[in-house]
């Protein structure tokens, strides 16, 4: 069972930030947060993840809590491609596999 | 480059028959997994293979289900005797050796059993 919480949809204005949260209560300290994004009738898209400081690339930002309980994925200027299911997962450093919830639906309206 | 192909991409069949669905990972990557997708769930993982050998196949539903990966590249999932709740997505990723590694993913193959 997916040990996440997202809320089940959301929607955002284009150009405008879209903020996505993900609680992770029950993760441990070598455990990594990881968000992938699925557009329809694709695979899953790696975005971005961290342990506890947060990150930045080209996608997206990742502020994760200082007790890293939960976090927030930040698209910064959203677009009508960014129309996705969003995908927020804890793993290992290892090469386990990623368990999956039923993520958030982000609606991107122009 | 090139990313992760499946082949085909949707495949029809009827209850009972073999299937066998194809993974092409991405060159030089070690790890491999396969996930299924039901229609509004997230994908379920089935099974991984680190080189040539199954590391974790936890996933797999049955017996009815088995996959290959012979030489450390390609992979095949194979089900025999299909049923129509085999029909879903079927996912395959692949990952380079090493510590937090993303996984990345192919389009699918889209199985329906009829």
């Amino acid at each position: 069972d997916a040990k996440t919480t997202q809320p089940t949809s959301m929607d955002c204005a284009e150009g405008r930030a879209a903020n996505l949260p993900c609680n992770h209560s029950t993760i441990s300290g070598n455990e990594y947060v990881y968000w992938y994004r699925q557009i329809h009738s694709q695979g899953p898209q790696y975005i971005i993840h961290g342990l506890k400081n947060n990150e930045t690339n080209e996608m997206a930002s990742l502020i994760i809590t200082e007790d890293r309980k939960s976090s927030t994925l930040i698209l910064p200027h959203a677009t009508l491609r960014d129309t996705a299911v969003y995908y927020c997962i804890f793993r290992n450093s290892g090469n386990t596999p990623l368990v999956f919830g039923k993520g958030t639906r982000l609606s991107v309206i122009a | 480059g090139a990313g992760v192909s499946q082949t085909p991409s949707n495949k029809v069949t009827e209850k009972g028959k073999y299937v066998e669905l194809r993974c092409d990972p991405i060159s030089g990557h070690t790890a491999l997994y396969w996930y299924r997708q039901s229609l509004g769930q997230g994908p379920e993982f089935l099974i991984y293979f680190q080189g040539t050998g199954a590391a974790d196949d936890s996933g797999l539903p049955n017996d009815r289900f088995f996959a290959v990966r012979p030489e450390g590249s390609v992979s095949t999932l194979k089900i025999q005797r299909t049923e129509r709740g085999d029909s879903a997505v079927y996912l395959c990723a692949s990952s380079p050796t090493g510590p937090n590694q993303p996984q990345h993913f192919g389009d699918g193959t889209r199985l329906s059993i009829l």
